[in-house]
């Protein structure tokens, strides 16, 4: 079946500093890719999407890249601020009607 | 104006109650979603609707039964509440498929069994 497997958290850094979260997928054919964001005490909210090999999605200087040969999908922002300290799932979908989510890589960042 | 809502945002009761969450969407969306977050926050999908019909009931115990009286709206009813069903619960609406279409979530819907 799909899975997801995300780097395990907590994350701690200081503002201005450089966020990886590492994601790697199993999948039987070609999935989408996301990565979900819910801060404090709210839903998830989609961050950015990729639906190929190569694609990169980004969004709010986050970013990251479809890779097939390693079947990845890391997600990376170069300066982050206190406001992005939330919970990061990676997750994947492939022809049915449920995403596949991650564990969840919570991120604080300290000012 | 919000898209997804659910109710209530909070939810404590004792073990053998029955209890419903509501959910509405205003997206004119297809297929509607819940979840449960357990409190270690992972993710996992209970059962999906696409135009009021179940397509995935994933493995979930019957003590929890889906109802969608239309589009917009897909509730969730629990018998016999454990507590082991504590946890967030959240619903959530697509477009169709969500290979394409992003997922939208309501609140969450804290229930705590006591």
């Amino acid at each position: 079946g799909n899975s997801v497997t995300q780097m395990e958290g907590p994350v701690t850094l200081s503002e201005e500093a450089f966020l990886t979260i590492n994601c790697t997928y199993t999948a039987t054919g070609y999935p989408s890719l996301f990565w979900y964001v819910q801060y404090p005490g709210e839903g998830l909210q989609l961050l950015l999407k990729a639906t190929k090999a190569d694609d990169k999605g980004s969004n709010k200087g986050f970013e990251a890249t479809y890779r097939k040969e390693t079947t990845s999908f890391h997600l990376e922002k170069g300066s982050v601020q206190v406001s992005d300290s939330a919970v990061y799932f990676c997750a994947l979908s492939e022809g049915d009607y449920k995403l596949s989510f991650g564990a969840g890589t919570t991120v604080t960042v300290r000012a | 104006d919000t898209a997804v809502s659910q109710t209530p945002k909070y939810l404590v009761t004792q073990m053998g109650n029955d209890k419903s969450i509501k959910c509405e969407q205003n997206l004119g969306h297809d297929t509607m979603y819940w979840y449960k977050q357990d409190s270690k926050k992972f993710l996992k999908i209970m059962f999906s609707y696409n135009n009021k019909e179940l397509i995935i009931n994933e493995t979930v115990p019957n003590r929890f039964s889906p109802k969608s009286p239309d589009k917009a709206h897909l509730n969730l009813h629990i018998n016999s509440l454990e507590l082991g069903d504590s946890a967030v619960y959240f619903c959530a609406s697509s477009q169709a498929s969500p290979i394409t279409d992003t997922q939208y979530f309501g609140p969450g819907t804290r229930l705590t069994v006591l």
